[in-house]
């Protein structure tokens, strides 16, 4: 699976748009990029997942560059409760189940 | 309600003690995963399996065993604890490949 690099922590404003990036610019054709989050010492929580295209639910937006060598995860209006570890995971849709998750970035939210 | 259950949430255990961490989910997904988390080091994957039977060693197996004798369980066993494996413990399920995991709510293991 390709390697991700995220940075390490970012801050935003209560209200604000979150913007993460992920960069994964060893991405193959097939690979899906997919992100999570982990509230304190909590279980990991899904938020989002695409393969090429723009992807939104109620919870965040996912933007895939063409070349599909990095992504932002976007937070449309965050609140403090967002405030957590945000993980971003490239992986295959076959082979094995290995997962690699990385230290993640810790997005802080502040009023 | 859809869940992965662990079990226990918390043990304070002592050296060379055998212990069994409980994972059950309700989903009737075919992939489980063990995942140990420590500070700095993010979630790590010890054992994984795909289906029934099937098991295979993730990122750090060595210490731990596991088990699949049916679908909607897999224990996590530690057969002689050592303090370096205090750590939180979570598992995760999934229907398929493409489909995203589902954590449970973790277990905090402490080994004196």
């Amino acid at each position: 699976d390709a390697k991700t690099t995220q940075p390490p922590s970012m801050d935003c404003a209560e209200g604000r748009a979150a913007n993460l990036p992920c960069n994964h610019s060893t991405i193959s054709g097939n690979e899906y990029v997919y992100w999570y989050r982990q509230i304190h010492s909590q279980g990991p929580q899904y938020i989002i997942h695409g393969l090429k295209n723009n992807e939104t639910n109620e919870m965040a937006s996912l933007i895939i560059t063409e070349d599909r060598k990095s992504s932002t995860l976007i937070l449309p209006h965050a609140t403090l409760r967002d405030t957590a570890v945000y993980y971003c995971i490239v992986r295959a849709p076959q082979g094995t189940d290995k997962l690699i998750f990385g230290t993640g970035t810790r997005l802080q939210v502040f009023p | 309600e859809a869940q992965v259950t662990q079990n226990p949430r918390y043990l304070i255990t002592v050296t060379g003690k055998k212990l069994t961490v409980t994972c059950s989910q309700n989903m009737n997904h075919e992939y489980m995963s063990w995942y140990r988390q420590d500070p700095g080091l993010g979630l790590r994957q010890i054992y994984y399996s795909m289906n029934v039977e099937v098991t295979d060693k993730g990122d750090v197996p060595e210490g731990y065993k596991v088990s699949r004798k049916e679908k909607r369980n897999f224990p996590l066993i530690l057969e002689s604890p050592s303090p370096n494996q205090t750590s939180l413990y979570f598992c995760a399920s999934r229907k398929s490949l493409i489909q995203p995991q589902h954590f449970g709510d973790g277990t905090r293991l402490s080994i004196l």
